[in-house]
């Protein structure tokens, strides 16, 4: 069974710094998909970013950047110029694909101080 | 963009009755939607996987009995939580996905309070 790990509970930044959040995963696949997911205290599931396990480049979306390690199964995410509004709990995920579910790490509480 | 709705928000009901959450994929059909379940300040766990058509497929540990999913059109899974109790009481979260790329969609999720 596929695993996700998050080993950050809480993480805090200044305002307009930047923080990396960090995930490892554990799978036997070759082919997979890993998500970053948002979630703030209205409990909607907000899609930060996506990655195909066979693209070597790392996606990126404006202020949001991954370091996708795949020999390492490791799924960092950066968020530069850290805004008031990226406060919330980050979920790390990963999917086998088609019919899979999504498998969440336990989620990183990110604190922006002004 | 794609849109998953789920309905009731919220939902308070009594020991021992069941209550139905529908999750609709509004602009796109979804051959499979999921169900997901979320306790204070924990993560999302799969509970299963609603499949149009056929039957639902349970994480373990899941009681099929107790949560019944029906996906009886491309556009609508409904999970019911029967003969609930307190501890029943969580956020309940669906999904849906479209197209080969593995797009995810949530819905909004469903506040149940069992009393």
């Amino acid at each position: 069974a596929q695993t996700v790990t998050q080993s950050q509970p809480e993480m805090s930044v200044q305002e307009a710094e930047t923080v990396t959040l960090s995930c490892t995963y554990d799978t036997s696949e070759s082919d997979y998909y890993l998500f970053w997911y948002k979630q703030p205290p209205s409990r909607q599931m907000i899609l930060v970013i996506r990655q195909e396990a066979y693209k070597q480049q790392n996606a990126t979306e404006n202020r949001f950047s991954v370091n996708f390690q795949k020999a390492a199964k490791s799924f960092s995410l950066k968020i530069s110029d850290s805004q008031l509004g990226d406060a919330a709990m980050y979920f790390c995920a990963y999917s086998g694909g088609g019919a899979d579910g999504l498998t969440f790490g336990k989620g990183t509480h990110l604190i922006i101080q002004p | 963009g794609a849109v998953v709705s789920q309905h009731p928000s919220r939902v308070i009901c009594k020991s021992g009755t069941s209550v139905k959450i529908e999750c609709r994929s509004l602009d796109f059909q979804a051959t499979t939607m999921f169900w997901y379940r979320q306790f204070p300040k924990q993560s999302l766990m799969l509970m299963a996987t609603s499949n149009e058509g056929s039957k639902a497929t349970y994480e373990q540990g899941v009681e099929k009995d107790k949560f019944l999913i029906n996906h009886a059109s491309l556009t609508l899974s409904t999970l019911t939580v029967t003969s609930a109790h307190p501890e029943d009481s969580s956020f309940y979260i669906c999904s849906a996905g479209q197209g080969t790329g593995n797009t995810i969609y949530f819905g909004e999720g469903s506040w149940l309070t069992v009393v």
